[in-house]
């Protein structure tokens, strides 16, 4: 069935690092990719997504491409500041039979002053 | 691991009438719990946080009448969706929180 793998956490950085969490899914046909991050003590928000191949997503300097060869989307930051501490889910939403999400384990990060 | 049981999976309802919806951790207390939304090929959208013992807070635009959340217990937390319309349909999720986060199957459901 459709999962995602995501690379265990948790991730410490100090601030101003270079930050890649690696994402890989398994998906019949066409699927829709997110990342979520979770801010300690708040509910889920969604970061950026994808919806076809070679798409490159970003937001708050976060960026993820859409990579159908090697079914991935791993998500990258050019510089973490220590409040983008958070724990990051990499997500997938089928694009058909009832579009269910399948979420990854999620990745915990902490960043170092 | 933790599990977060969610049901039911699928209710297909009438217009008019009430779906409660149950989100329970199996084997760990979650002080705090979250419902979201999602329309077919939209991502999540938080509805609310709930928190055991006290009222549910509610994202903006979200209905506090349509939408009932009680979180009676640490391990359970229900979603009640009031006199359902067809622009309730959608996949309903829930998540608790522990150590992690960790996620509910999700709720089809559609309103004829």
């Amino acid at each position: 069935g459709d999962s995602v793998t995501q690379m265990e956490g948790p991730v410490t950085l100090s601030e101003e690092a270079f930050l890649t969490i690696n994402c890989t899914y398994t998906a019949t046909g066409y699927p829709s990719l997110f990342w979520y991050v979770q801010y300690p003590g708040e509910g889920l928000q969604l970061l950026l997504k994808a919806t076809k191949a070679d798409d490159k997503g970003s937001n708050k300097g976060f960026e993820a491409t859409y990579r159908k060869e090697t079914t991935s989307f791993h998500l990258e930051k050019g510089s973490v500041q220590v409040s983008d501490s958070a724990v990051y889910f990499c997500a997938l939403i089928r694009n058909t039979g009832g579009f269910k999400t399948i979420f990854g384990a999620g990745t915990r990060l902490f960043v170092k002053a | 691991g933790a599990v977060v049981s969610q049901h039911p999976s699928r209710v297909i309802c009438k217009s008019g009438t009430s779906v409660k919806i149950e989100c329970r951790s199996l084997d760990f207390q979650a002080t705090t719990m979250f419902w979201y939304r999602q329309f077919p090929k939209q991502s999540l959208m938080l509805m609310a946080t709930s928190n055991e013992g006290s009222k549910a807070t509610y994202e903006q635009g979200v209905e506090k009448d349509k939408f009932l959340i009680n979180h009676a217990s640490l391990t359970l937390s229900t979603l009640t969706v009031t006199s359902a319309h067809p622009e309730d349909s959608s996949f309903y999720i829930c998540s608790a929180r522990s150590e992690k986060l960790f996620f509910g199957s999700g709720t089809q459901l559609s309103v004829l």
